[in-house]
């Protein structure tokens, strides 16, 4: 399968605690970004990275929240001291290099889906 | 602010039938409205997209129509099937903003077999 992958798919926590998702996107895919999805809602903008540049973070993202792409390839997303508040389905998609007067399309991952306990 | 609210929350419709669902938006800056179609257990996948420069779009069975006037476009499932069942998600982004979607809420539609 050459899709976005991500890892784990399910992850429990209690509050508090540190948890990481990684994300690896189609290959040679230069843009990489990292979505919340809550219940009955759609996908939210978290942050995108141009190979290792992030290039732009949501008012989301609370300084409890880091990503990374440390090598242009795959990411990780960080969510230290959990809350509750925090259980969503956190997508990573990914799209390739703009080709001029094209729109990039995003292909998405599963998703990782954080429970909060 | 939801910047592009999206209507009905659910739809159900018979086999055969066709399924319409309807988005509005505010900032005259967008200019890519595509669709997603997500299943359970999946991340959204893009199904078809419209720029503004065009009334109507089609695509098999998957049709969406602008109204840029009005600021609202719609997507029309022809001929409906068990299998279309899924949420989909209209969205919107800014002219060489193909990197921020805004997504809508979601209409979580169900065919009848």
């Amino acid at each position: 399968d050459t899709g976005v992958s991500q890892d784990p798919r399910h992850k429990i926590t209690k509050r508090g605690q540190n948890v990481t998702f990684r994300c690896d996107p189609i290959s040679e895919h230069n843009r990489l970004y990292w979505y919340r999805q809550t219940l009955g809602q759609g996908p939210e903008f978290l942050t995108y990275f141009q190979n290792e540049a992030q290039l732009e973070k949501s008012r989301l993202l609370s300084d409890r929240f880091s990503a990374e792409r440390p090598k242009g390839s795959f990411s990780t997303l960080e969510i230290q001291r959990t809350e509750q508040g925090d259980s969503a389905m956190y997508l990573c998609a990914s799209s390739p290099r703009r080709a001029s007067g094209k729109v990039n399309e995003q292909f998405f991952g599963p998703g990782t889906r954080l429970t909060v306990l | 602010q939801q910047q592009v609210k999206q209507s009905p929350q659910s739809l159900i419709v018979q086999k055969g039938g066709i399924s319409i669902i309807n988005c509005a938006y505010e900032n005259t800056a967008f200019d890519y409205f595509p669709w997603y179609q997500q299943f359970p257990g999946k991340g959204p996948a893009l199904l078809i997209a419209i720029r503004p420069d065009v009334s109507e779009k089609k695509e098999g069975r998957f049709t969406i129509s602008f109204n840029k006037s009005a600021k609202q476009f719609s997507l029309h499932i022809m001929d409906s099937q068990p299998g279309d069942s899924a949420t989909y998600f209209c969205a919107a982004s800014e002219r060489n903003r193909d990197d921020k979607i805004i997504f809508g809420k979601g209409t979580r539609l169900h065919i009848l077999p």
